[in-house]
């Protein structure tokens, strides 16, 4: 079953205010993933984590690999109209194959 | 963006008729996936190959077949469709582990 827990599920905030969201396990992860999906696309990649503590921007975005390898984080900051969209996380177990499993998904609302 | 493609976009198909739907990649890339997304479950993997001839089962492989031949092509079979299957299904794609998998547009399958 799911592995990752996303929180929270859904978000409504104002124009302009961050974001924060996050993904916890109770299993240890090598590689944490951050994705974006609109409606009728695919998920694109955000930003890629591959080592414990790491922390990477992306313009607006800014996402961190736990210490504890469990969990991660993604933020928004100054939140803008096309911020809009469904956020995935995504972590690669360090046991087993090559799977990816994903969290349920944190859907983000703005008003302006 | 990555070089993946999946056909066909929408597809409609009766209870009880095969389906097999299509995923191409020209990265070659080792790893290719196929996740279906319902709403409120995000993203899971139904199976996932590392090689031609190499697959493996994800969480919710039951009712799904899938076969890579050569390395640019995954196949994703549904031999009996059922209405519980209607579904978006996407296909990845992944050039190693501890790299990033970049997604394809999606099938809307819709079993009637």
């Amino acid at each position: 079953g799911q592995q990752l827990n996303q929180s929270p599920q859904s978000m409504f905030i104002q124009e302009g205010e961050d974001v924060s969201m996050n993904c916890t396990s109770s299993s240890i992860f090598n590689t944490w993933l951050w994705y974006k999906q609109e409606p009728g696309e695919g998920p694109v990649l955000l930003i890629a984590l591959y080592k414990a503590g790491e922390l990477t921007s992306n313009g607006r975005l800014t996402a961190q690999f736990g210490i504890t390898r469990k969990d991660s984080f993604l933020n928004i900051s100054a939140s803008i109209p096309s911020d809009v969209g469904i956020y995935f996380c995504a972590g690669q177990l360090s046991q087993g194959a090559q799977k990816l499993v994903f969290g349920q998904g944190t859907r983000l609302t703005i008003n302006p | 963006d990555a070089g993946i493609t999946q056909s066909p976009r929408h597809k409609v198909t009766e209870t009880g008729t095969p389906v097999t739907l299509r995923c191409h990649q020209t990265e070659n890339h080792r790893y290719m996936y196929w996740y279906r997304q319902d709403p409120g479950h995000g993203l899971r993997l139904i199976h996932y190959s590392y090689g031609v001839k190499d697959t493996d089962k994800g969480e919710v492989s039951d009712g799904y077949s899938v076969s890579r031949s050569k390395t640019e092509d995954f196949l994703l079979t549904l031999e009996s469709a059922t209405s519980s299957q209607t579904s978006v299904y996407f296909c990845a794609i992944r050039g190693g582990s501890n790299t990033e998998a970049f997604f394809g547009q999606g099938t809307r399958l819709t079993v009637v």
